[in-house]
This record gives C-alpha cells, sequence and structure tokens, in this order.
C-alpha cells in the first residue's frame, strides 16, 4: 500500500451539480497533484498543490478548483458538472525533499448523468 | 508543452514472451522518465523510471532503456507472465519546479497463458 488515500469511492451526479472529492497524502509527502482519467486514456494532469498554494496547472476550465490543508490532504472541487467530465479522478502525493515519485491514489469514479 | 506519445496500443503476447513498449517525447529538457502499471480497477503503480544521467536501469525482468538524442525510451519485460497483463504508461518531466509528468495514452499488454 501506497499510503494514498482518496474519498468516496464511487460518486454519481447530474448535470450543472458541484462535486468536492477528498485525498490523503502519504505520510511524509508535502505535494498533491490531481488527475482526470477518461476511460482508456492517461492520467491528464489538472494541477499541483504545494505549500496549501496552487503549483502548476493543466488545461482545465477554471470550474475545476483545489484546496490543500495544513495537514497536506487535498481537495478538488468541480462546479456546473458536465457529461464529459465522467471519470476517474486520482490525486498522487510527492515529496519536495525526495525524488519526486508520485503516488497515486485508488481513485474516485465520478459519473454524471 | 510537453508531447509523449506510446506504441503500441495494445500487445499480446505469450506467457514466456518479451514485450516491449516504445515512447517518445518531444521536449529536450525533460530529464525524468517513470512507467506505471495499471491493472483493471487499480489505482497506477510505479514499476520502474529512469533518469537522464542514466541510459539504462534494471529490475529483475524490467528493465527501461532511454535515449536521449532521439528523445525515445522503452520499457521491456522479459519472461512474461499472465500477471503481467494491464495496462502500462509511461511518462516524462522535466525540472524547473515541482514534478508535473505528462503521461503517454498507454498500451494494453494482454500475456496468454
Amino acid at each position: 500500500e501506497t499510503g494514498v488515500t482518496q474519498s468516496p469511492t464511487h460518486l454519481i451526479k447530474t448535470r450543472g451539480q458541484q462535486v468536492t472529492l477528498r485525498c490523503s497524502s502519504q505520510s511524509g509527502h508535502n505535494t498533491v497533484s490531481w488527475y482526470q482519467q477518461a476511460l482508456g486514456q492517461g492520467p491528464q494532469f489538472i494541477f499541483q498543490y504545494y505549500r496549501e498554494e496552487e503549483n502548476g496547472r493543466g488545461n482545465f476550465p477554471p470550474r475545476f478548483s483545489g484546496l490543500q490543508f495544513p495537514n497536506y490532504s487535498s481537495e478538488l472541487n468541480v462546479n456546473a458538472l458536465e457529461l464529459d467530465d465522467s471519470a476517474l479522478y486520482l490525486c498522487a502525493s510527492s515529496s519536495t525533499a525526495g525524488d519526486d515519485t508520485q503516488y497515486f491514489g485508488p481513485g474516485t469514479r465520478l459519473t454524471v448523468l | 508543452g510537453e508531447n509523449v506519445e506510446q506504441h503500441p496500443s495494445t500487445l499480446s503476447v505469450q506467457e514466456g514472451d518479451s514485450a516491449v513498449i516504445k515512447c517518445t517525447y518531444s521536449d529536450s529538457a525533460s530529464n525524468y522518465f517513470p512507467w506505471y502499471k495499471q491493472e483493471l480497477g487499480k489505482r497506477p503503480q510505479l514499476i520502474i523510471d529512469i533518469r537522464s544521467n542514466v541510459g539504462e536501469k534494471k529490475d529483475q525482468r524490467i528493465a527501461v532503456t532511454l535515449n536521449k538524442t532521439a528523445k525515445h525510451f522503452s520499457l521491456h519485460i522479459t519472461e512474461t507472465q499472465p500477471e503481467d497483463s494491464a495496462v502500462y504508461f509511461c511518462a516524462a518531466s522535466k525540472p524547473g519546479g515541482s514534478y508535473i509528468p505528462t503521461f503517454g495514452r498507454g498500451t494494453s499488454l494482454i500475456v496468454h497463458p
């Protein structure tokens, strides 16, 4: 086990709703990255948080937002859900004091109807 | 930005055969290349990685080679076993801040007993 946990495991929402996904980083890790993985695709980088600040962002609209807390856990918020937001959302934690290797959580499967 | 191409998209081999998955990247500044294995319904797991200061790295039946001049790197699995069946992702990232990898689209490896 890598120690990265995510909640919830599965989630079903309807178009226009808002959703919050949660991630607890591995012990000792201070950086959390979020990815969207559509079926049959590789993970697409959404954003990364380090020391509670956004530290890089991929090509995702502003309705995707996040937070990192003092204990390094993180939230991903998605507003105004669209059908195309249906995907597996992965978080990965890493340590800037180590080799930056990312360790993934089990993911949250989001279905938008 | 970085672009990572991965081939083949599907690879079918007999148990005991070797499997090779190839990736190319576009940004010559990239210097860290991890490989992840993702079994159905599970999180991506780091299986091996290589940095640009070495050309090859081995770990038991798995090896990765890197050609920085040609900007390509490959995963080699020898003596394949049915439990090697999974989707494999390559990724590339560059220094200058937190590690934010760009992933390939994945290779579905099927090992027939």
